[in-house]
């Protein structure tokens, strides 16, 4: 593919409902990172994977988060029990990563799905 | 964890002017990339630079690694390039992956 693709764009959800947020990287990048985005923010870090391995999710705000990438390409980032306070809009990306060079490190983001929680 | 301050927060043009958006950061990097947001909330990827100076048409950006701080410029403005401008790095010797701090954002509008 072109680019990195994320769906559903947009999910309404009413609060203590789970969502499943899906991010497509591109094609044969080892990098994935999700990212959450508040409105009037700059993205913040959540989760990373290379390839299926998850090294990193310091920044998942809770245990109700929690993301997979089993094949080490499409990525499911879950959300149980929803409240008001996830509301954002959720950023996919990815990146070469190897071997480490500049234009494998640069990360290539995603268009994004907005989650509103009522 | 590292800081990143961009300045100024907002800016307003007029079509054809020219500005300098600043990134401060509080630690070394590895990675330092510029990106806009455009109204539909895509990230566009404008630069990858951890140091020096490299330029994309109306676009340059410098960064000054010993001293912490990257510079964007914007020439000759246009209404397109009205968005919200971001700064974001990656720590040095990050324990694990590259992941990306960002700062607050410049949030631009270029009037006709």
């Amino acid at each position: 593919g072109a680019g990195v693709s994320q769906s559903p764009r947009y999910k309404v959800a009413k609060r203590g409902q789970d969502v499943a947020l899906r991010c497509d990287p591109i094609s044969g990048h080892v990098s994935l990172f999700w990212y959450q985005q508040a409105l009037g923010q700059g993205p913040e870090f959540l989760t990373y994977f290379q390839n299926e391995a998850q090294l990193d999710k310091s920044g998942l705000p809770s245990d109700r988060f929690f993301a997979e990438r089993p094949e080490g390409s499409v990525s499911t980032l879950k959300i149980q029990r929803t409240q008001q306070e996830d509301s954002a809009v959720y950023l996919c990306a990815s990146s070469l990563a190897y071997p480490r060079l500049p234009s494998t490190d640069t990360q290539y983001f995603g268009p994004g799905t907005r989650l509103t929680v009522l | 964890g590292i800081q990143v301050e961009q300045s100024p927060p907002d800016l307003i043009l007029q079509e054809g002017a020219n500005s300098t958006l600043r990134c401060n950061f509080s630690d070394s990097v590895n990675n330092l990339q510029w990106f806009h947001q455009n109204p539909w909330g895509q990230l566009i990827n404008l630069f990858y630079i951890p140091s020096g100076t490299k330029q994309n048409g109306r676009l340059s950006a410098t960064t000054v690694a010993t001293e912490r701080y990257s510079l964007l410029y914007i020439s000759s403005s246009q209404t397109t390039d009205s968005g919200v401008y971001f700064c974001a790095v990656e720590r040095l010797n990050a324990a694990a992956g590259n992941k990306l701090t960002f700062g607050g954002g410049t949030r631009v509008l270029v009037k006709p």
